[in-house]
């Protein structure tokens, strides 16, 4: 239980396009949730927390008019990369908070490789 | 916030013997640890996880310890195995009413030679 799916693994755009990586929770009704940035033997740097029906939380440094975040049911939370560059390349990953009565704290999709041309 | 170290950055061991990964955290609010394993290409999978009312927890290889006190917590895995080369996060947060948000550490990549 408690599986998140994220769409799609991998896409490739072109510079100036946008691109929406969607994450669904299947068994499971995700309040929350957070978007993940991970570069290449690094860590994840938390961009995000998205709850239901209202305005994401952005970290400092992440700008909200590029990377929107959409949380507009239980279920659904996705993360569009507006005009995109060649720098926003990365593996996205998004996650869930799982409810409060839950074995663990958060279950992750298994991530986005977007590669800007 | 809560700040996050992790070592060592790599290690490389024979199978068959332990590893050991050892992190460090700032918060002394935060009261949930857990280990992340990852694939390349792939999303994190938890391993093992401890709160802070507890200070050791095993599972089959995979064991994890918690010092409140000192503000550090480590991951043990004994009888490598190949299988076990990746990348391996910890992270901390602060849990209650909900789980807020987690704080990764740097990674350490870890080989499992034959």
């Amino acid at each position: 239980g408690a599986v998140v799916s994220q769409h799609p693994s991998w896409v490739i755009c072109k510079s100036g396009t946008s691109v929406k990586i969607e994450c669904r929770s299947l068994d499971f009704q995700a309040t929350t949730m957070f978007w993940y940035r991970q570069f290449p033997k690094q860590s994840l740097m938390l961009m995000a927390t998205s709850n239901e029906g209202s305005k994401a939380t952005y970290e400092q440094g992440v700008e909200k008019d590029k990377f929107l975040i959409n949380h507009a049911s239980l279920t659904l939370s996705t993360l569009t990369v507006t005009s995109a560059h060649p720098e926003d390349s990365s593996f996205y990953i998004c996650s869930a908070q799982l409810p409060r009565d839950s074995r663990y704290g958060y279950t992750f999709g298994s991530g986005t490789r977007l590669t800007v041309v | 916030g809560e700040n996050v170290e992790q070592h060592p950055s790599t290690l490389s061991v024979q199978e068959g013997d332990s590893a050991v990964i050892k992190c460090t955290y700032s918060d002394s609010a935060s009261n949930y640890f857990p280990w992340y394993k990852q694939e390349l290409g792939k999303g994190p999978q938890l391993i093992i996880d401890i709160r802070s009312n507890v200070g050791e927890k095993k599972d089959q290889r995979i064991a994890v310890t918690l010092n409140k006190t000192a503000k550090h917590f480590s991951l043990h895995i004994t009888e490598t195995q190949p299988e076990d080369s990746a990348v391996y996060f910890c992270a901390a947060s602060i849990g209650g009413t909900s789980y807020g948000k987690l704080t990764f550490g740097q990674g350490t990549i870890l080989t499992v030679h034959p």
